[in-house]
């Protein structure tokens, strides 16, 4: 059972926008920078989305970020097939759940 | 290119210990946090803990499921990154990732992953 709550999956067809959630608390998503990353089939995940929603360089921008209260959510616009993969979101957290927390992961499947 | 490469992964008993390395190259290791990731069959990624850089003096900080059994150092003139694990328990069994934060952010900035290394422990 992960701390952050993540939807086990999410589906859309090219060039559909999709957004997956990530469910915290106070301790964590409510006071910590979120993070995302993404792990394409048979690779090392890769950062997607550092400090909520600040993107590293080589990351297209249909990759967005964002956060509020305790919920932050990954949106990825224009769909395209290599985006297919699982996702995960990750933050500090300040009870004893901590230090760090991440999400279950998201299965993205591409229509 | 960076490049950080993982070893000494492998079977091993119950209560049994046994140290991983992680070999970078390619980018300022000293300069970066280095991170430990694991991922055990069919479940998600867990963090394991994380040595800053000599910068922030080493700061070693652990998930609580391995304080007190898992340790990790570095060492700066081999480029290389150490998890020593001990009193291993079945549910230690993971592929284990080491992870680089190259600028040392203080955050969850993994930049840079191994191809990560697995652990069996079993009786």
């Amino acid at each position: 059972q992960s701390v952050l709550t993540q939807p086990p999956s999410a589906s859309g067809t090219p060039g559909q926008r999709v957004t997956i959630s990530c469910s915290g608390s106070r301790s964590n998503i409510g006071s910590n920078y979120v993070y995302w990353y993404q792990r394409l089939p048979g690779t090392a995940p890769k950062l997607l989305i550092y400090n909520n929603n600040q993107r590293p360089s080589g990351v297209p921008d249909r990759f967005s970020g964002s956060q509020s209260g305790t919920s932050a959510s990954l949106a990825i616009s224009g769909l395209r097939s290599d985006d297919e993969a699982d996702y995960y979101c990750a933050t500090w957290d300040d009870s004893l759940s901590g230090p760090v927390v991440f999400g279950g992961g998201t299965k993205l499947t591409v229509l | 290119e960076v490049q950080l490469v993982e070893s000494g992964g492998g079977l091993v008993q119950p209560g049994g210990s046994l140290k991983l390395s992680c070999a970078a190259s390619g980018f300022t290791f000293s300069g970066s946090a280095m991170h430990w990731v694991r991922q055990a069959s069919g479940k998600g990624l867990e963090w394991v803990g994380r040595i800053r850089s000599k910068a922030n003096n080493h700061a070693t900080l652990y998930a609580a499921s391995v304080k007190g059994r898992f340790t990790i150092s570095r060492d700066e003139s081999k480029n290389t990154a150490y998890l020593q694990m001990s009193s291993l328990k079945t549910e230690d069994t993971a592929v284990y990732y080491c992870i680089s934060d190259y600028y040392d952010s203080g955050g969850l900035n993994f930049d840079y992953w191994g191809q990560g290394t697995l652990v069996t422990v079993s009786s």
